[in-house]
Order: structure tokens, then C-alpha cells, then sequence
């Protein structure tokens, strides 16, 4: 079954505290992508990996790291994470003409 | 670049009503089109997508989307909405090619009530 699997699905950290939210995908997509979502903002990409070791920016990606070190897995990092970026997230894999969605991420920075 | 602007930010109906939610979308070359829906607190669900062919799409649920290449439209209707329709719904588009970004609309939110 086609799959991503998004951890953890809820977490509350304080102000400056790294931390991971991890991606993984079971169907050998090289596009990867994170996303976050907010009210009337739609969901606005964080940042994209078009294959190993390829990432880019997307439109919103101050705060936020990320690795591709293999094809299955794509963390997102937060090294230093504000309130600001309290919100929604979700990890996705795209194949060609379709993308698949993790459940999603709710963070919480206070 | 590609956008994606959906019309409406809120459209309130009454159970059994239609209603057409409204998406046009801006690129330079032939795209892809979905709709996704997100139901509360839950993740994203594709409702129907655009590749290619007959420009009227079906999808789950009853929900169905028209393709117009020319004014770049890609609304999604149903003839009849239930309560368990309320959901916020997402218009998303793409390049025809791999390797290219799903770039997303604001959402509409369906209220249905009774």
C-alpha cells in the first residue's frame, strides 16, 4: 500500500528547542516535499527534494532545515523553533501525477 | 510560475443544495489540476484530479470538475451536498513534467448545514 508516514502526529515544544519531525515513503519517488498549513493561508511549501541529496527552497523556508541522505526519508528540522512557526505540517511524495500525503504534523511553540 | 487562486474563502449551503466551488489557476505550460479535501482535523484526501482527455472529471463522493483550458477554470460541483460535505477543499495544480512543485490554492471552506 502506498504510503507516508508522518512522526510525530501531535508535539508541543518550547521556544529554542530542536527538533525533528520525520517523513518517510514507500514508493520510490524521487519528489519529495514539506509543507505547512494555516488558517486562510492554504498550505505553503517549505521546502522540496527533487532527489538525494537535492533540496530547495520553497516559499516559506526561513526556520527550517531539511536532509534527503536517502529516497525514502526527508526530516524536517527545526533548530531553533519560535511561536511563529506554531502550525500545521505536512510531508508529501509525488510521482508523477499524483501527490500522497502524510497525516500531518500539529506543532505547538510556546 | 504557477498560482492558484480559489474565488471564494467561505461558501455556506443548505443540505441538499448544489454547489460549485470555484479554482483558476495561472501557467505558462499544460498543467495538471486536483482538488483535495481536508475534513476536520484529518489530512488531505484526493477528491478527483485532471490529466488529460475528457475535461469533465468525476470523483468521489459526487463530486465532480470541469476543465476549461480557456479560462483557465477548474471549478468543482455537486448537484446535492450532505452535512458530511463540510470540509475545507483545496484546488492544486502542476506541470506536466517530474520534478515540478504541487502548488496550492487558500482553500474554500464548505458549511453545510441543515
Amino acid at each position: 500500500e502506498a504510503q507516508v508516514t508522518q512522526n510525530p502526529r501531535y508535539l508541543i515544544t518550547v521556544t529554542g528547542k530542536k527538533l525533528t519531525v520525520t517523513c518517510s515513503q514507500n514508493m520510490n519517488h524521487e519528489y519529495m516535499s514539506w509543507y505547512r498549513q494555516d488558517p486562510g493561508l492554504g498550505l505553503r511549501q517549505i521546502y522540496y527534494s527533487m532527489n538525494v541529496e537535492v533540496t530547495d527552497k520553497g516559499d516559506v523556508p526561513e526556520g527550517y532545515k531539511v536532509s534527503r541522505k536517502e529516497k525514502r526519508n526527508f526530516p524536517l528540522i527545526l533548530e531553533s523553533p519560535s511561536p511563529n512557526q506554531t502550525s500545521l505540517y505536512f510531508c508529501a511524495s509525488l510521482g508523477f501525477t499524483e501527490a500522497f500525503f502524510g497525516q500531518g504534523t500539529r506543532l505547538t511553540v510556546v | 510560475a504557477q498560482s492558484v487562486t480559489q474565488l471564494d474563502s467561505q461558501v455556506p449551503v443548505f443540505e441538499e443544495a448544489p454547489v460549485e466551488l470555484r479554482c483558476n489557476y495561472s501557467s505558462s505550460v499544460s498543467v495538471y489540476l486536483f482538488w483535495y479535501v481536508q475534513y476536520p482535523n484529518q489530512g488531505l484526501q484526493l477528491l478527483l484530479k485532471y490529466l488529460s482527455g475528457s475535461t469533465l472529471v468525476k470523483g468521489i463522493n459526487g463530486f465532480e470538475a470541469e476543465f476549461n483550458k480557456s479560462q483557465t477554470s477548474f471549478h468543482l460541483r455537486k448537484p446535492s451536498v450532505h452535512i458530511s460535505d463540510t470540509a475545507e477543499y483545496f484546488c492544486a495544480v502542476t506541470q506536466r513534467q517530474a520534478g515540478t512543485a504541487l502548488i496550492f490554492g487558500k482553500g474554500t471552506t464548505l458549511s453545510v448545514s441543515s
